[in-house]
């Protein structure tokens, strides 16, 4: 069952340009919500997280936007860089258990010159 | 600071035959955590220790076990390799379990069953 889906599969963005990548899950129990960064031979590393006492997080040029209601949370990259180019998984989890990642399928982005 | 180390960082295995996989955490890191990346998918959670005891355990069979030592070091078994156990194993450490801290990745053992 897969409890966090990733949209979209794939992204190109042009330098500068904004990179949305959108996530939905289904467990209400879910109260934790981490992004992760991974480059190819590399393991994930963790860009940014939200809980969901909150409607945004931002951290340099990317922020979270949360959604209770609708169930819904979204990664934005502002001023996307070449070197942004990687693999994006949004996660979820519940705060005590915060191992236990659910993953989503991921998301390929590539940023052009 | 080093961070988490696994080794090997690639492995040629058999059907039927068994694997171990091992992690060093980051040192002050008491919670290891195991997931298994198949190519193209989001990593899944197989296992986690926390002060030497197993404390979740994924949706994987039985032929997968774990263990942490009392360095907190840990390693992953897998038994009956099947073609497709052929995957990326990563292992993650933290000082908790709970959001405050957060999930530290190595760069995985890639597992290959022919």
């Amino acid at each position: 069952q897969q409890q966090v889906k990733q949209s979209p599969q794939s992204l190109i963005v042009q330098k500068g340009g904004i990179s949305i990548i959108n996530c939905a899950y289904e467990n209400t129990a879910f109260d934790y919500f981490p992004w992760y960064q991974q480059f190819p031979g590399k393991g994930p590393a963790l860009l940014i997280a939200i809980r969901p006492d909150v409607s945004e997080k931002k951290e340099g040029r990317f922020t979270i936007s949360f959604n209770k209601s609708a169930k819904q949370f979204s990664l934005h990259i502002m001023d996307s860089q070449p070197g942004d180019s990687a693999t994006y998984f949004c996660a979820a989890s519940t705060t005590g258990t915060a191992s236990k990642l659910t993953f989503g399928t991921g998301t390929r982005l590539q940023v052009t010159l | 600071d080093a961070g988490v180390t696994q080794s090997p960082t690639h492995l040629i295995k058999t059907r039927g035959q068994q694997v171990t996989l091992r992690c060093s955490p980051i040192s002050g890191h008491k919670s290891v955590s195991w997931y298994q990346q198949v190519l193209g998918q989001g990593p899944q959670f197989i296992f986690q220790y926390y002060e030497k005891e197993e404390r979740g355990r994924g949706n994987f069979p039985d032929r997968f076990s774990a263990r942490q030592f009392p360095n907190y070091s840990s390693e992953l078994n897998v038994n009956a390799l099947l073609l497709g156990d052929s995957a990326l194993y990563l292992c993650a450490s933290s000082w908790g379990q709970g959001a405050g801290s957060p999930l530290h990745f190595g760069n995985g053992t890639r597992l290959t069953v022919t």
